[in-house]
């Protein structure tokens, strides 16, 4: 069975400063992939990154980074110079693949940016 | 706009009653999915289709929900005789099998339903 785990509920900081959602997860799949979406308010699930499990390289987007490290199992997601905008709840997810592509979703990290 | 569509964005029914949701795809994705999540929560698997066919469909969906997708473009989600615990949101969401972006599933808006 697969699993994520977000251990951080919910977060706050401040404008400006940087912030790193953790992602932790199980499988027993060799092949896999993670997945990191955002939710604002308005509630639609924005894609935001998909890794597969053979691609460890970190991802640089802009202000976003992503950290695979399949030694710890885990799919860490840094905000740079936070803003505003990126106040919403952020999931990490996991697939399979070959026929079980089916996402299995972690319980989300509340995100606020204090203005 | 091309990405993937649900109707109606909200729902409210009386305990008992039938629904049913649409769901648009983005039209080059084979793959569509549907997903359930509730207060607080991440969303849940339901069941998913490639092109017309159903592959898989998950414990939560229980004998009253059933989907189709008979052509393989749009779908539709039916719940017969509505149960309180059956208010959440539902999510559609496709994804190509094949190409640079396997499997990165978009979704739609969803579909707040509430069952009074």
């Amino acid at each position: 069975a697969q699993k994520v785990t977000q251990a951080q509920t919910e977060i706050s900081v401040v404008e400006k400063e940087d912030v790193t959602l953790d992602c932790v997860y199980e499988t027993r799949d060799t092949t896999y992939y993670l997945f990191w979406y955002k939710q604002p308010p308005s509630g639609e699930l924005v894609f935001l990154i998909r890794r597969n499990s053979f691609d460890e390289q970190n991802e640089i987007s802009g202000r976003y980074s992503w950290n695979f490290q399949k030694s710890t199992s885990s799919f860490n997601f840094t905000i740079t110079a936070s803003q505003v905008v990126d106040s919403a709840v952020y999931f990490c997810a996991l697939s399979g693949a070959f026929g079980n592509e089916k996402l299995t979703f972690g319980t989300g990290t509340r995100l606020t940016i204090i203005p | 706009d091309t990405g993937v569509s649900q109707d109606p964005r909200h729902k409210i029914t009386k305990r008992g009653q039938n629904v049913t949701f649409r769901c648009d795809p983005i039209s080059e994705h084979n793959r569509l999915y549907w997903y359930r999540q509730t207060l607080g929560q991440g969303p849940e698997f339901l069941t998913y289709f490639q092109n017309e066919a159903q592959l898989e469909k998950s414990r939560l969906l229980s004998d009253r929900f059933s989907a189709e997708r008979p052509k393989g473009s749009f779908s539709t989600l039916e719940i017969q005789r509505t149960e309180q615990g059956d208010s959440a949101m539902y999510l559609c969401a496709s994804s190509s099998t094949s190409g640079k972006t396997y499997n990165e599933q978009f979704f739609g808006p969803g579909t707040r339903l509430t069952v009074l």
